[in-house]
């Protein structure tokens, strides 16, 4: 089975970086995503890793170190829209590759 | 056209009613998902058709009935549901490849009376 942690709650000013972590337990792996969602909304794609390393995409960084079962989503340069919860999600080993299991999500509030 | 669209947005509907979800996707995408989402949690994967052949059911209650009638649409029938089924239910795609990364759709907000 799959179990993820991450934070349930972050706070940031605007302006700041902010790193998320995600840390996972998996019987496999193949592949980790970040999305964005804000309240009422449906979930939005960010990122997705599956080899060990930093994936960068404007103002937002995705890492991931399968050895250590961890990622983690950077923010820079944060806007108040970045208000919104972090979903992380782990993607199982090739007899279920499109099962996305989710982590419970991090809140994070932008403050002025 | 890069999205998936839900309807109906918002559904009312009492214990003894028969009602349907729908969504569709014109990405060319193989494989399609139900998700359901309760408040402050993440999504809970439901089904997910491949290639319009149902792949994984995640024990759901046969009270929910999932069907795909072709690659672009995806049908969620419901029959006596529960109050506790109210939630969000969140449709995805994703296309054939490597990433299978899934695009979701706005989702249908029901409630159950």
């Amino acid at each position: 089975g799959q179990n993820i942690d991450q934070p349930t709650e972050m706070t940031a000013t605007e302006g700041a970086i902010v790193q998320i972590n995600c840390t996972y337990q998996t019987s496999g792996f193949n592949g980790l995503f970040w999305y964005q969602q804000h309240a009422g909304e449906a979930p939005t794609f960010l990122s997705y890793n599956v080899l060990d390393g930093l994936e960068e995409k404007g103002r937002f960084s995705s890492f991931l170190s399968r050895s250590k079962g961890y990622s983690y989503l950077l923010l820079k340069e944060l806007q108040m829209k970045d208000s919104a919860s972090y979903l992380c999600a782990v993607r199982g080993p090739s007899g279920s590759a499109r099962q996305l299991t989710f982590g419970s999500g991090t809140q994070l509030t932008v403050l002025p | 056209d890069t999205e998936v669209t839900q309807t109906p947005k918002h559904l009312v509907m009492g214990m003894t009613n028969k009602k349907s979800l729908k969504c569709e996707q014109h990405m060319g995408h193989r494989a399609m998902y139900w998700y359901k989402q309760k408040a402050k949690k993440p999504p809970e994967l439901m089904f997910v058709y491949s290639y319009e052949k149902l792949s994984i059911n995640e024990s759901v209650p046969s009270r929910f009935s999932p069907e795909c009638p072709n690659s672009s649409l995806l049908n969620l029938h419901l029959h006596a549901l529960q109050p506790e089924d109210s939630a969000l239910y969140l449709c995805a795609s994703s296309p054939p490849g490597a990433a299978d990364t899934q695009y979701f759709g706005p989702g249908t907000r029901l409630t159950v009376l």
